[in-house]
């Protein structure tokens, strides 16, 4: 299976702060039809995960684009351009190019 | 909108079948995925399997001959069923149509 391993596994951080998260893979996540299956989820306290991010960098409908996300091959990135309060909580990073689909451990994201 | 909605026991004893139902409005079943992922206490999710719109599935090799997922387009629902659970399968778990919607999840324990 692949390995999605993220960084940091927390991440202080002050409103208006902007911060990132990496997640990097055991394999390349381009797949054979040039789409690269990688998503960012983020579970808020008491909720149910939400998708912020698919297909590396494109945003869901309805996602603030203080939001973004980028990267290729292995190497992934999620920046939060200004934290707002209701940004709290575990952000993952997943992928579904290559069966079985796989999730990173998790960033949880704190004010300080 | 669409909304998903897991329903099943909370509790189940060792060795005995998890099942749950979940149920959707606002989307028809017959089309789309539809997949079912766990959250272990901690952090640690789980992609589980999923049906897609014209009833084929999919499943973790993980859970090997353990998992069927299936559904009743009558009622626009679908089902999980997990054999032979022990401790280890004690976790919240999601239905979700692609990565896109998430159900509130279900709490399942497994405890004799």
């Amino acid at each position: 299976d692949v390995v999605l391993t993220q960084t940091p596994p927390t991440l202080s951080a002050t409103i208006g702060q902007s911060v990132s998260i990496s997640c990097r893979s055991s394999q390349s996540l381009l797949d054979s039809d040039g789409d690269t299956y990688l998503n960012w989820l983020l579970q808020r306290p008491g909720q149910s995960p939400q998708l912020l991010i698919y297909s590396v960098s494109n945003l869901e409908s309805g996602v603030p684009n203080r939001f973004s996300g980028s990267g290729s091959e292995t190497d992934f990135t999620l920046k939060i351009s200004g934290v707002e309060a209701e940004d709290l909580g575990v952000y993952y990073c997943m992928q579904a190019t290559h069966a079985p689909d796989t999730f990173g451990a998790g960033t949880k994201l704190e004010l300080k | 909108e669409v909304q998903l909605q897991e329903s099943g026991p909370g509790l189940v004893k060792p060795s005995q079948s998890l099942s749950l139902t979940c149920s959707v409005t606002g989307y028809s079943i017959t089309s789309n995925y539809w997949g079912w992922i766990r959250k272990f206490p901690g952090n640690k999710m789980e992609w589980m399997g999923y049906i897609s719109y014209s009833g084929s599935t999919s499943y973790n090799p993980s859970l090997k001959s353990r998992i069927s997922i299936t559904r009743d387009t009558s009622k626009n629902q679908f089902f999980l069923q997990l054999n032979s659970v022990t401790t280890e399968d004690t976790a919240t778990y999601y239905c979700a149509r692609g990565w896109f919607d998430w159900g509130q999840g279900v709490m399942v324990t497994v405890s004799s």
